[in-house]
């Protein structure tokens, strides 16, 4: 069964550059959410989008923004990158319209800042 | 938002049933009881979850408690691909989907 994509799996940035992280949903699902993992961390939920809108918004800063395009993918815009954004980032799919909202996630994008 | 308390770690012999727990005395009437695990080097993945009966699936079984308050994750016979970070999440019943807060989960070994 196919599973949610996330590319690139990893990722290598300096301070103060920009980053884009993309996510291709489970076909059909129409709920896309973003985590971030820190080192020994457990994951935080940055954002969330429904039927291209979004949703939902926790923990995420202001340097960070996402969307989700017609083809339900998404992207997470990272800028002016800092150290402390060195993460794994974690997206998920569900379908909203079913009984259970289980999410599915993808393998993650580790993200490393120096 | 109610929360959850499970213990940092347990540990288990491969082939014995497995029984992590989870309290959440402040959950409310709609709140669903949802467990996720995360493997080593993976993301989360969904395990089980129920509202007021005892659920059962492929991978778990889960207990909950008559009040609501606690809840139990049995998994029947450990295996060493069990060894993970389970993460017991409470989830609104809301129409708007919902955002995992995963909170402190309980790392469980699992040894030969």
């Amino acid at each position: 069964a196919a599973g949610v994509i996330q590319s690139p799996r990893h990722l290598i940035k300096e301070k103060r550059e920009t980053a884009t992280l993309k996510c291709y949903p489970i076909p059909r699902h129409d709920t896309v959410y973003w985590y971030q993992q820190g080192p020994g961390q457990d994951p935080q939920f940055l954002i969330s989008f429904y039927e291209k809108m979004q949703s939902d918004k926790g923990s995420i800063p202001d340097r960070f923004s996402a969307q989700q395009f017609s083809d339900y993918h998404s992207e997470l815009n990272m800028s002016s990158l800092e150290l402390g954004d060195s993460a794994l980032y974690f997206c998920a799919s569900s379908l909203k319209k079913g009984l259970t909202y289980e999410q599915y996630f993808g393998p993650g994008t580790r993200l490393t800042v120096t | 938002d109610a929360k959850t308390t499970q213990p940092n770690s347990m540990e288990s012999n491969e082939e014995e049933p497995v029984h992590l727990p989870c309290n959440h005395s402040t959950i409310s009437g709609t709140d669903y009881i949802h467990w996720y695990r995360q493997l080593p080097s993976q993301g989360p993945e969904y395990v089980i979850h129920g509202l007021t009966s005892n659920v059962n699936n492929r991978m778990a079984s889960l207990a909950i408690a008559e009040d609501r308050k606690s809840s139990t994750l049995i998994l029947h016979r450990a295996t060493l691909r069990d060894a993970a970070v389970y993460y017991c999440i409470l989830i609104p019943n809301s129409n708007s989907g919902y955002a995992l807060n995963f909170g402190k989960g309980t790392s469980l070994l699992v040894t030969p």
